[in-house]
């Protein structure tokens, strides 16, 4: 069965600091990996992941993968008091089928 | 905003009765996933359909089914509600074998 595990499972930082979310994966005939964003009830994507070592950038957010370690880790810069949220990381194989994690609570304070 | 549309936005049921929930796809997405999300816990998937045919199932009961319309919009039944099955109900549409899939702001069901 397919597995995402991701840690920690909340994080409280102040208004400025970097964060590293971190998740593995066990997912069969893996394609990619994906993150999201959910503050109240869509997840918002953010970046989806196919090949190894090569980073995804947006603004403060980047992301990279290890398909030989099987695990993402997704960074944020400078956080602020919006970044707030909980990140959701999801492996998907070749039935399209998106395999989430329990998802790490993020929370910055000022 | 993602163009996926769902409705309603919350409901409340009694146990034991029926649900239908509902969700419009982003325009030429024809590929429509549901996921339920329990509190504190990541979206589990529940079925995806393609084409108007189911395309995989994740693990629930078969009192949880599915239709999709030529139009891609499709809907989420739920037989015989159990407490258990109070949740956020997400539908995710994507393009044509494409992993990208993009949600709907969700129901809000609650099982009383």
């Amino acid at each position: 069965e397919d597995k995402v595990v991701q840690s920690p499972l909340s994080l409280v930082v102040h208004e400025g600091d970097t964060v590293t979310l971190n998740c593995s994966y066990e997912v069969t005939n893996f394609r990619s990996l994906l993150w999201y964003k959910q503050e109240k009830k869509a997840p918002t994507f953010l970046f989806m992941l196919t090949s190894s070592g090569i980073e995804k950038k947006s603004g403060r957010l980047s992301s990279i993968l290890d398909k030989k370690e099987l695990f993402s880790i997704l960074n944020i810069t400078a956080t602020q008091t919006g970044d707030s949220a909980v990140y959701l990381c999801a492996g998907t194989g070749t039935a399209s089928k998106l395999t989430f994690g329990t998802g790490t609570r993020l929370q910055v304070t000022l | 905003e993602t163009g996926v549309t769902q409705s309603p936005t919350h409901l409340i049921k009694t146990r034991g009765q029926q649900v239908t929930l509902r969700c419009s796809s982003q325009s030429g997405h024809n590929t429509v996933s549901w996921y339920q999300q329990a509190l504190g816990q990541g979206p589990q998937f529940i079925f995806q359909y393609y084409r108007e045919e189911e395309n995989g199932r994740g693990n629930f009961p078969p009192r949880f089914s599915g239709l999709q319309f030529p139009n891609y919009s499709s809907e989420l039944n739920v037989n015989a509600l159990e407490l258990d099955d109070s949740a956020l109900y997400l539908c995710a549409s994507s393009l044509p074998h494409s992993t990208e899939a993009f949600f709907g702001q969700g129901t809000r069901l609650t099982v009383v």
